[in-house]
Order: structure tokens, then sequence, then C-alpha cells
């Protein structure tokens, strides 16, 4: 069975920075590209990532490129999103997601349960 | 940027009755070189992550109950839900992974009526 654990969420206040990780299980995470997607409370859906199976290719949304940072420790079974210099705007729950192959240009096919984070001071 | 729209934004249907949600992006999602629509459609209960109900346009993820079905090509899309059940109540969204932004629409919440 699929199972993507997000955690690392929190409060933080602007200008902060959190990491978060994904615990992926029940597949093999070096096949998969994988990515972040976050919803702000009572909003639809965002786009925010993806990487690549190998991580050699990595995409951003314009509201997060240069700021956050996707990476992945395929022997670690772990996914991560570095996240720096905060913005209120960034409060939602961020979901992590397994792509239906190794490209980025996949869909997503499993989403995890999502970690909350709160910028605010 | 593809931009993606969604109508209507909620619709309430009875039970048993068909409900329609329509999708359409600013650009084509149909890549030549496979003849495949890079549109998929997640269902979002309350309190739940999404879950992927339709990819391809038109192929019905494994286990979806075959009252879901995804139709359309290029820029326009439909999901249908031919028989409303209960357990349909829920936020629509559609999706394109055809080029990076890989954006959303605005989500249709499905009711009761």
């Amino acid at each position: 069975e699929v199972q993507l654990v997000a955690s690392g969420g929190g409060l933080v206040q602007p200008g902060g920075s959190l990491r978060l990780s994904c615990a992926a299980s029940g597949f093999t995470l070096s096949s998969y590209a994988m990515s972040w997607v976050r919803q702000a409370p009572g909003k639809g859906l965002e786009w925010v990532s993806v990487i690549s199976s190998s991580g050699d290719n990595t995409y951003y949304a314009a509201s997060v490129k240069g700021r956050f940072t996707i990476s992945r420790d395929n022997s670690k079974n772990t996914l991560y999103l570095q996240m720096n210099s905060l913005r209120a705007e960034d409060t939602a729950v961020y979901y992590c997601a397994k792509q239906s192959a190794g490209n980025c240009y996949s869909s997503i096919d499993y989403w995890g349960q999502g970690t909350l984070v709160t910028v605010s001071s | 940027d593809i931009v993606m729209t969604q109508s209507p934004d909620s619709l309430a249907v009875s039970l048993g009755e068909r409900a329609t949600i329509n999708c359409k992006s600013s650009q084509s999602v149909l890549y030549s070189s496979n003849n495949k629509n890079y549109l998929v459609w997640y269902q979002q209960k309350p309190g739940q992550p999404p879950k992927l109900l339709v990819y391809w346009a038109s192929t019905r993820e494994s286990g979806v109950p075959d009252r879901f079905s995804g139709s359309g090509s290029g820029t326009d899309f439909t999901l249908t839900i031919s028989s409303l059940q209960a357990e349909d109540v829920a936020v629509y969204y559609c999706q394109q992974h055809y080029s990076v932004p890989f954006t959303f629409g605005p989500g249709t919440k499905v009711d009761i009526k």
C-alpha cells in the first residue's frame, strides 16, 4: 500500500524557514517523480514543485521560485521541500504527491495527508 | 501559463441523477507525438487529500466506480457522474500536466439537491 507521510509543518514568522519532509513507503521511490501541492485554508489546489525520479530535473511555481527548493533522498525514501523567506501567503496545507512515472510530466496518482504551514507573527 | 477554468462553480443534483462538470484550458493540452491529453480529474472530500479519478482525460483510475467518466480533447473536457451517490459529495478539480506550471482549475463543488 502506498503511503506518503508529510511532516515538518508548523507556525513560523514571516521571513523564516521550514523544511518539510515526506516519508514514502509501499513503492520504489526512486522510480517515480514526486510533487508538492498546497492548499490555502478554504481555497483550491496550487501546484508548487516537481522533481524527477533521479532528481536531475526540478520545476517550480513562479510564486515560490527562488525561495523553495525541492529535493529527494531515494536511499532514505524521503522527499523534501526547503522553504525560505516565508510569507503570509505561503500559509497552506502542503501535500506531497507521487506521480505515475519517473518524468516530471506524468500525472499525480497518489496524495499524502498533508502538513499545515502557518506563516504569522 | 495555461489557465484552467471550470464550470459551474457549484451544482446540486438529486441522488441518482447526472452531474456534469466542464473544464477548459487556455491552450491545447493534447500532445501530438502520443495523441494524449495531459488532463486529469481529482475528487476532494472535506478534510481529505485529493484522489485521482481520471487520467489522460478519459481513462478511469483503477478502483474508481464506472459512474465516473471523462471526455474531451484539446481544450475542452468534461467529467460526468452518471448517477450521483451520496458519497460523491466533494469538490472536483481538473489539472493539466502538459506544461509547467501544472495548473489546476478552481474546483467545482458537488452537493445533493
